[in-house]
């Protein structure tokens, strides 16, 4: 059964840093992308940027690039989404997603990691 | 990039039709058949309805249909259950990177 795990909730002040992680299971991590998806509260969904597990290259979204690090450790078949500073806009679910093969869709999907940003 | 335009919310009775329009740009939903829509309840991650524009994953029954014309694509539910109530959202590639729509929020009458 394909399993994607992630991190549990977390609450970190402004300026903390942070990496919420995302383990898959039961198929071959190597053979899919790995996104990450946040999701404010009331609001819609956004696609940050994703992840090839078996060289780690990465591409991001625009409004991401650059305040966000997406990264992978295909020893432990896990993906991670990390801040080095957080602040409280970035309070909000994310999720992550496994990529299908056939194409720019998202088959299986982790339970979500609620992060809290509050001083 | 912004965001694909949905409409806030439809609504339908047990057993009629629905559709949900998301219309984008020819950069994104004109410009690909990578058009995918996900079903989300509350509290609940997102689940894959609609794949390729019209493609249904194994488990996800056919009373759900996805369609595109030039920059708008759709997805319509006929034979409305009670259990369709729930956040749509539409997803297409955009050539580097890929793009939601805000949601719609579907309610069963």
């Amino acid at each position: 059964e394909v399993q994607l795990v992630q991190s549990g909730a977390e609450v970190k002040k402004p300026g903390e840093s942070l990496r919420i992680s995302c383990k898959g299971s039961g198929y071959s991590f190597t053979s899919y992308w790995i996104s990450w998806v946040r999701q404010m509260p009331g609001k819609g969904l956004e696609w940050m940027g994703r992840i090839d597990p078996s060289d780690s290259y990465t591409n991001y979204s625009p409004s991401f690039q650059g305040h966000v690090t997406i990264s992978a450790d295909k020893s432990i078949s896990t993906a991670y989404l990390q801040w080095s500073s957080l602040k409280a806009s970035d309070t909000a679910m994310y999720y992550c997603a496994r990529q299908s093969q056939d194409g720019y869709n998202w088959d299986y999907w982790g339970q979500g990691t609620l992060v809290t940003v509050s001083s | 990039q912004s965001a694909l335009t949905q409409p806030r919310s439809v609504s339908g009775s047990p057993g009629q039709s629905v559709t949900i329009s998301c219309t984008g740009t020819s950069s994104d939903v004109g410009g690909y058949n990578y058009v995918s829509w996900y079903q989300q309840h509350p509290g609940k991650a997102p689940k894959l309805m609609i794949y390729d524009v019209s493609k249904r994953p194994s488990g996800v029954p056919d009373r759900f249909s996805g369609s595109k014309s030039g920059n708008t694509a759709s997805l319509t539910i006929s034979g409305l259950q009670a259990e369709d109530e729930a956040d749509y959202y539409c997803c297409s590639y955009a050539g580097s990177y890929v793009v939601f729509g805000g949601g719609t929020k579907l309610t069963v009458l």
